[in-house]
């Protein structure tokens, strides 16, 4: 299994209130990414990094942000929590991206599941 | 919009029968696909990728692409209770950074 921790697991937490989720791997990977996974809707990418302090948005990257200061370590944070934003929450890696399949290939960690009140 | 689309499903097989999969994409420019089994309450893993124009076979799994109908399939043979998943399909593309779209998935039961 790919060496990726998520944390905290499980939150709930109250509307308006900041909230910030960790992604941690040990498998030197240059890409990381953030999902957000709703019934009906699959996987939505938030936000994604390609290396130490890049970044770039997904297609639901309002209300969220990202940082990337150390290679295994990639955060999402919510600046004030809406119900909206009640979710699971999957952090992933990759070795490349567009330089084929194998490793193109994304990682998943176990997840966060949120819950604001 | 770039999408990838699936039967919800439920996708009910008995036992030992062959479980077929479908997944369609509306991005001529993808290049890899890949398919993913998800349990409840789980992260989703990888079951394999597939890049070019036909089947690709990994044990019980085959894989199957036609670019020119922009379709991908997934067959399990001999299917078993504990294949009973979520199956997503996923496709990167030539463009919009590489960006991976996933399908919603396809539910799968396999009646013992």
């Amino acid at each position: 299994d790919a060496g990726i921790t998520q944390s905290p697991r499980h939150k709930v937490t109250e509307t308006g209130t900041p909230v910030t989720l960790r992604c941690h791997q040990t498998e030197n990977h240059r890409y990381m990414y953030w999902y957000r996974q709703d019934p009906g809707h699959g996987l939505r990418l938030i936000h994604y990094s390609y290396g130490v302090k890049d970044t770039d948005k997904g297609e639901v990257s309002d209300g969220y942000s990202v940082s990337r200061s150390k290679t295994e370590d990639f955060l999402l944070t919510l600046e004030s929590a809406t119900s909206s934003q009640t979710s699971v929450y999957f952090c992933a890696i990759s070795e490349s991206t567009g330089t084929g399949a194998s490793t193109d290939t994304q990682y998943f960690g176990p997840g966060t599941r949120l819950t604001v009140l | 919009q770039k999408e990838v689309e699936q039967n919800s499903g439920p996708l009910s097989v008995p036992e030992g029968a062959i479980a077929s999969l479908n997944c369609t994409y509306s991005d001529r420019g993808s290049q890899s696909f890949f398919w993913y089994r998800q349990y409840s309450g789980k992260s989703p893993e990888l079951i394999m990728f597939i890049y070019s124009n036909g089947d690709k076979e990994d044990g019980r799994f085959t894989a199957q692409l036609n670019k020119a109908s922009q379709y991908v399939s997934l067959l399990i043979r001999d299917s078993q209770p504990s294949d009973s998943a979520t199956y997503l399909c996923a496709g990167r593309g030539a463009t919009g950074g590489f960006k991976t779209i996933f399908g919603a998935g396809t539910r799968l039961f396999v009646k013992a």
